[in-house]
């Protein structure tokens, strides 16, 4: 069954507390994205990657930290230097090109800091 | 920074008419899409239009590109209620400063209510 699967889908972090977010794809696809969405609000882009062993910084990614040591991995560290982690975190994955294609999202994971 | 904009942020209609939603967005792009996300969920793939497409029909759905005013249109023919959900269109565009590498942005996203 191919998909894209993060975990857990609920996480509780105290304040100090790093806690690092789960996402595999079973896709073979190249590139990867995390993204956090606040409640009514849109996606922003945390971090992307297009090949293993390299990413990028998105447009909010002080706070956060990514490796890509496999190509189906991708997992994202929410740090103690993040001020406002609760939020929900969502991951996807899509095949590179320049003709662009679908991504492939997870189904989330919803972060609170108690 | 939000790539795209999206209009109206909600849009409220009967079971059965059309809705339109319109997204703005800044900078040069490879292709636009649309997703489609149901409250608590991952997001949809709904429907793919390059920078040299005017229009694409998909369904019910009709997309509408226009770069030289940066914007996009998407309309849903003969809504169900099924049809409840957010709806956001993406850029894809490629970061020539990060060696060609391809950035998926999301815009802010049409809050979609179908009354029955």
């Amino acid at each position: 069954d191919g998909g894209i699967t993060q975990s857990p889908k609920y996480l509780f972090r105290k304040e100090g507390q790093n806690v690092t977010l789960s996402c595999e794809q079973n896709l073979n696809h190249d590139a990867m994205y995390w993204y956090r969405q606040d409640p009514g609000q849109g996606l922003r882009l945390i971090y992307y990657s297009q090949i293993v062993n390299d990413f990028q910084k998105g447009d909010i990614a002080e706070g956060y930290s990514v490796s890509r040591e496999k190509k189906e991995s991708f997992p994202l560290t929410v740090t103690s230097a993040q001020k406002n982690p609760t939020a929900f975190y969502l991951c996807a994955s899509s095949r590179r090109g320049g003709l662009g294609t679908e991504a492939f999202f997870g189904q989330g994971t919803r972060l609170t800091v108690v | 920074s939000q790539q795209g904009e999206e209009d109206p942020q909600a849009l409220s209609i009967q079971e059965g008419e059309n809705a339109t939603m319109n997204c703005s967005y800044k900078t040069s792009i490879n292709n636009l899409q649309w997703y489609r996300q149901n409250s608590g969920r991952g997001l949809v793939h709904l429907i793919l239009i390059r920078s040299n497409e005017r229009e694409k029909h998909s369904g019910r759905l009709r997309v509408t590109l226009d770069t030289s005013k940066k914007s996009s249109s998407l309309l849903i023919t003969a809504s169900r209620a099924a049809d409840t959900a957010s709806y956001f269109c993406a850029t894809d565009e490629t970061v020539i400063s990060n060696f060609g590498n391809e950035k998926l942005t999301f815009g802010t996203g049409t809050r979609l209510t179908i009354i029955p």
